[in-house]
């Protein structure tokens, strides 16, 4: 069974940093491209980043919001995936998503998520 | 970057009643779109892939179409386990990957 589970979200002041871990099982970790995907309090889906697996050299995409502040990362010989977040603003605050990257020829799409973890940027 | 666009925001509906969910793209995207659902406090839920394909383990009242920049999600007889939000994923090759801003779907 597929599971992605995340951990590390919590309360974090403006300007501050936090790393999220996801953990993975059930699958073959290194052969899949993995996302963060983030949800504001109330609010719809926002695609965070992307990193690819080791035969696509590890290369990562980010979102506009995030770029230069968040960077994607992944331990293949752990199976776990992290998203170290750096100079957090409160427009931050959200659940994030780990997901699974899967294809269908060319058309990519996400077919397991972990269940979230919340990050709080406040004062 | 590319727009998603869904239809309406909101719906309220009856279980048993056809109902059907639009998706706009701001330029052509292909087939590249995928539908997901999602219920309160629950990550969301792969349903369609590739505008077309259904995704393992869902049942088959659900179904989607289109091409280019106009797709539909469609659920032939509302089930009360089909009371959620839907979002359409554009997953074209240009970065960064979009939703739509969801529909909601509610019990009338």
């Amino acid at each position: 069974e597929v599971q992605l589970v995340e951990s590390g979200g919590g309360l974090v002041q403006p300007g501050g940093s936090l790393r999220l871990s996801c953990a993975a099982s059930g699958f073959t970790f290194s052969d899949h491209y993995m996302d963060w995907v983030r949800q504001a309090p109330g609010k719809g889906l926002e695609w965070v980043g992307r990193t690819r697996n080791k035969a696509n050299s590890y290369t990562t995409e980010y979102a506009a919001s995030v770029k230069g502040r968040f960077t994607i990362s992944r331990d293949d010989s752990k199976n776990s995936l992290y998203l170290q977040m750096n100079s957090l603003k409160t427009e931050d605050t959200a659940v994030y998503y780990c997901a699974r990257v899967s294809t269908f020829g060319l058309v990519l799409h996400h077919d397991y998520w972990g269940q979230g973890t919340l990050v709080t940027v406040s004062s | 970057d590319i727009q998603m666009t869904q239809s309406p925001s909101s719906l309220s509906a009856s279980v048993g009643d056809r109902v059907t969910i639009t998706c706009r793209a701001s330029q052509s995207i292909s087939s590249y779109l995928n539908w997901y659902q999602q219920k309160p406090g629950k990550a969301p839920k792969l349903l369609i892939y590739a505008a077309s394909s259904l995704q393992s383990g869902v049942p088959s009242r659900f179904s989607g179409s289109g091409s280019g920049t106009d797709f539909t999600l469609t659920i032939s007889s509302l089930q009360p386990e089909d009371f959620a939000t839907y979002y359409c994923q554009q997953s074209y090759s240009t970065f960064p990957i979009t939703f739509g801003q969801g529909t909601r779907l509610e019990i009338k």
